[in-house]
């Protein structure tokens, strides 16, 4: 299994730019997770889907902010417009959730590096 | 105050030393998870608890429920331990919202 993937690795852009940072769970996975990993912050989950369908979007920091989620394999987290407080490391990671089990192990993607000059 | 302490911040030891990491925590919680993000920047998950003790390897991790607090131990260490341990949990408040609340982290070196 190739794990998690995420694209692209380094993303380096001016403010004002759109983003668009991808995600490819893992095969057969029904949960999808992004987080957000910065040296102030640590890591924050900024939405998680089940079954492709959003659930929490409570840790998204504002409007600029957005994700989908168009099917089962792929996942995407825009930012537009960017600014500068949003460089950080963008992790997707997922998992297979089962009905009745408190939680079940999250896999993570290598993130995606931003930088907002 | 979070809701999620780790201590220490940072920990150096020498190869071949019993090593822990603490974690406790000021909520209920369904489950608590201690991550493992390697130099290079990736996490791997290395345990989930709602209870009790789990091993892997040299690694242990323990829970205590009524005292809300966790440990990660690891024996015999080793450089290649090297890497940031994170503490998350899971809280019971959270329901269908499958939340993780992390710890900020323990920088853990391990010198040869």
């Amino acid at each position: 299994d190739a794990g998690v993937i995420q694209s692209p690795r380094h993303e380096v852009t001016e403010m004002g730019q759109e983003v668009t940072l991808r995600c490819k769970p893992i095969s057969g996975h029904n949960s999808l997770f992004w987080y957000r990993q910065t040296m102030m912050r640590g890591l924050e989950l900024l939405i998680y889907f089940n079954n492709n369908v959003p659930i929490d979007d409570s840790g998204m920091p504002e409007d600029r902010f957005s994700a989908k989620m168009p099917n089962a394999s792929f996942s995407t987290l825009k930012i537009q417009p960017s600014e500068p407080r949003d460089s950080a490391v963008y992790f997707c990671a997922s998992s297979l959730y089962r009905r009745g089990r408190a939680w079940e192990t999250q896999y993570f993607g290598p993130g995606t590096r931003l930088l907002v000059l | 105050k979070n809701e999620v302490e780790q201590s220490p911040q940072n920990l150096t030891a020498q190869e071949g030393e019993f090593i822990t990491i603490n974690c406790s925590y000021s909520v209920g919680i369904s489950a608590l998870h201690w991550l493992q993000q390697h130099p290079g920047g990736g996490i791997v998950s290395l345990f989930m608890l709602s209870s009790g003790k789990k091993k892997h390897g040299r690694l242990i991790a323990t829970i205590n429920i009524q005292e809300k607090h966790s440990s990660l131990h690891i024996t015999a260490s080793h450089p290649r331990d090297s890497a940031v341990y994170i503490c998350a949990v899971t809280p019971r408040s959270s329901g269908s919202a499958r939340q993780l609340t992390f710890g900020s982290g323990t920088q853990l070196t391990v010198l040869p």
